[in-house]
């Protein structure tokens, strides 16, 4: 059975960080191509950006509000994603969902991210 | 960046009556990578339909997607209860980013 199951989330002040992780189970991780999406409270979903497989790259792409302030990464050896984010807004409160690349078969039950003076 | 439009913003219909919600892109979809996903109030999303027709395991045939191009439509031929939720279309395949539309919400009459 998959499993993905993040952690990290919290509140955190404006311009802050946060890392958060997603540990992976019941497939071969270090084949899969990994992304993120947020959804802000009451909002849509947004994609916020994936990982390759290294043996396709390894590279990550992001979408345009997180670039710069965002990294995605990946352990293979521990099954696990990560995510770093920096310069945190308030915009950036939400919802982050750990998935395999789209279309998504399979979703983490999410971590609350919550940027808050 | 690729735009996904979704129309109507929320669709109200009983119980036994077809849904058709659409999603509009600015731009031709490569190889009609479009998803779609059923997302209930605190749940993750689920995924009903991928390359823009094909079912995913375990969804009900009451569920279709349609569509090429920029146009794509999923239909709910009886709407059940349980289908009364939040949809999402999602393109995918191109460069990224792989964006969403803003959902279409299904609510009953």
């Amino acid at each position: 059975e998959v499993q993905l199951v993040e952690s990290g989330g919290g509140l955190v002040k404006p311009g802050g960080s946060l890392r958060l992780s997603c540990a992976a189970s019941g497939f071969t991780f270090s084949n899969a191509w990994m992304s993120w999406v947020r959804q802000a409270p009451g909002k849509g979903l947004e994609w916020v950006g994936r990982i390759k497989s290294k043996a396709d790259g390894g590279t990550a792409d992001y979408t345009a509000s997180v670039k710069g302030r965002f990294t995605i990464s990946r352990d293979d050896s521990k099954n696990t994603l990560y995510l770093q984010m920096n310069s945190l807004k308030a915009e950036d409160t939400a919802v982050y969902y750990c998935t395999d690349t789209a279309p998504v078969d399979y979703w983490g039950q999410g971590t609350l991210v919550t940027v808050s003076s | 960046e690729i735009v996904l439009t979704q129309s109507p913003g929320t669709l109200s219909l009983s119980p036994g009556e077809r849904a058709t919600l659409s999603c509009r892109a600015s731009q031709s979809l490569t190889r009609n990578y479009l998803a779609w996903y059923q997302q209930k109030p605190g749940q993750a999303p689920r995924l009903l339909i991928y390359a823009a027709s094909s079912r995913a395991a375990g969804i009900p045939d009451r569920f279709s997607g349609s569509g090429s191009g920029t146009d794509f439509a999923l239909t709910i031929s009886r709407l059940e209860p349980e289908d009364f939720a939040m949809y999402y279309c999602q393109q995918y395949g191109t460069s990224p980013p792989e964006t969403f539309g803003q959902g279409t919400k299904v609510e009953i009459k």
